[in-house]
């Protein structure tokens, strides 16, 4: 079975202090892993797409890896307004459009 | 950038009540929509699939006779809560394809909260 599986659930950060989230990921067969940001009470917000292992995306204080396993969403010297939820989604082969999404960690970065 | 946009943002009516939430694309035509359902601290859990001149698809599990999809044109899709009760609440939101963005699989709109009384 298909299993999306993000870690830690809750994470809370100073202000600037670095820190990872990961998103494991068994599947069939990946066609691609998507970053996204949520706010209380909104709809997610697209952040990265990653189709290879090895691939990276950068945007500002984040970047994203992917291996063949799991993809990591890093958070360099964080802000206060970063605080939301994190969630990562796979698109699976053969699967058309649709996303399986994980279950989502919650940051909060304090001052 | 594209932008889904979902009516309305919030409800709250009566257990036995049908409601009706829109999901419009304002600048791409999708042909293909769906619908997510939230509860709290939960990740989001795909209803269905709407596909604009076709029945939709439903997930397992999902009563296709409790939750109505419409898509009827290439920017409109509609959720139907038919006889709503207390457990049908939740934070419903949709998402559509644009065909012209490869990178981006879904935008979403920013949901509907449901309360049913």
């Amino acid at each position: 079975e298909d299993q999306v599986t993000q870690s830690p659930e809750a994470l809370r950060l100073q202000e600037g202090e670095s820190s990872s989230l990961n998103c494991s990921y068994t599947v069939s067969g990946l066609r691609g892993l998507f970053w996204y940001r949520q706010d209380p009470g909104k709809g997610p917000e697209f952040l990265f797409t990653l189709y290879s292992a090895g691939e990276e995306k950068e945007k500002e204080r984040l970047k994203a890896t992917l291996t063949k396993k799991e993809s990591f969403l890093h958070i360099t010297a964080p802000k206060p307004e970063d605080s939301a939820t994190y969630l990562c989604a796979v698109q699976l082969t053969g699967g058309g459009n649709k996303l399986t999404f994980g279950t989502g960690t919650q940051l909060k970065v304090e001052l | 950038g594209a932008v889904v946009s979902q009516h309305p943002s919030r409800v709250i009516c009566k257990s036995g009540t049908s409601v009706k939430i829109e999901c419009r694309s304002l600048d791409f035509q999708a042909t293909t929509m769906f619908w997510y359902r939230q509860f709290p601290k939960q990740s989001l859990m795909l209803m269905a699939t709407s596909n604009e001149g076709s029945k939709a698809t439903y997930e397992q599990g999902v009563e296709k006779d409790k939750f109505l999809i419409n898509h009827a044109s290439l920017t409109l899709s509609t959720l139907t809560v038919t006889s709503a009760h207390p457990e049908d609440s939740s934070f419903y939101i949709c998402s559509a394809r644009d065909p012209g963005q490869k990178d981006q699989p879904q935008h979403f709109g920013d949901g509907t909260r449901l309360s049913i009384l």
